[in-house]
């Protein structure tokens, strides 16, 4: 089934640690996207891509980073976490007839 | 760039009645409206859509009318129940190529009381 994976799903790690989060979609969309948001709340863009190889940032600054090396896969990664890093993570894609976005299950990270 | 605002940020309606949640956007050029509903600890989900070319759809108790020169754009849940508690969000953009951003509003919290 065409569908956006994120793993892990949950991970508590160290403050200092390096983290990445994977995000893969078998929607055969160009178009990706990294979201953070706290529970319930907005929605803020740090990181997207129209295709291999491009990146940009976001709306909303983040330390963290990005890469696109192959269309379904498209990586975020933080270098050192701290515990302002502690969100959840939504990774999304855009394409098809109807072109809208759509959001895999999220990657809810927690920095002790 | 495009600025989406949302009001109400929170909204209680008894279940049967109906609820309307709001947005206005800046950017004329947006033609493409969205609206994703996201239940507790779960990803938004696009419950429905309209494009600038129509003024209102409708997909059964759920309906989204749009004001393009007044630059705003509703969703109106009919008969709510309990399970439309949830937030959510609504989100302006152009579908395509060019700005490749969907803007989001800041969220609604729908909170249907039995």
């Amino acid at each position: 089934e065409a569908d956006i994976y994120q793993t892990p799903r949950y991970l508590v790690i160290g403050t200092g640690k390096k983290i990445t989060l994977e995000c893969s979609q078998t929607m055969g969309h160009d178009k990706m996207y990294w979201y953070q948001q706290d529970p319930g709340m907005e929605l803020h863009l740090i990181h997207y891509s129209y295709g291999v190889n491009s990146t940009e940032k976001g709306d909303l600054s983040s330390e963290s980073t990005v890469s696109r090396i192959r269309t379904e896969h498209f990586p975020l990664t933080l270098e050192s976490a701290r515990p302002s890093h502690t969100s959840q993570y939504l990774c999304a894609s855009r394409g098809g007839f109807v072109n809208t976005i759509y959001f895999g299950e999220g990657s809810w990270l927690t920095v002790v | 760039g495009e600025n989406v605002e949302q009001h109400p940020s929170t909204l209680s309606v008894q279940e049967g009645d109906s609820a309307v949640i709001k947005c206005t956007y800046s950017d004329s050029a947006s033609n493409y409206f969205p609206w994703y509903k996201q239940e507790l600890g779960k990803r938004p989900q696009l419950i429905i859509d309209i494009r600038s070319n129509v003024g209102e759809k409708k997909d059964q108790r759920i309906a989204v009318t749009l004001n393009k020169t007044a630059k705003h754009f509703s969703l109106h849940i009919t008969e709510t129940q309990p399970e439309d508690s949830a937030v959510y969000f609504c989100a302006a953009g152009t579908p395509n190529f060019g700005n490749e951003k969907l803007t989001f509003g800041t969220g609604t919290r729908l909170t249907i009381i039995p």
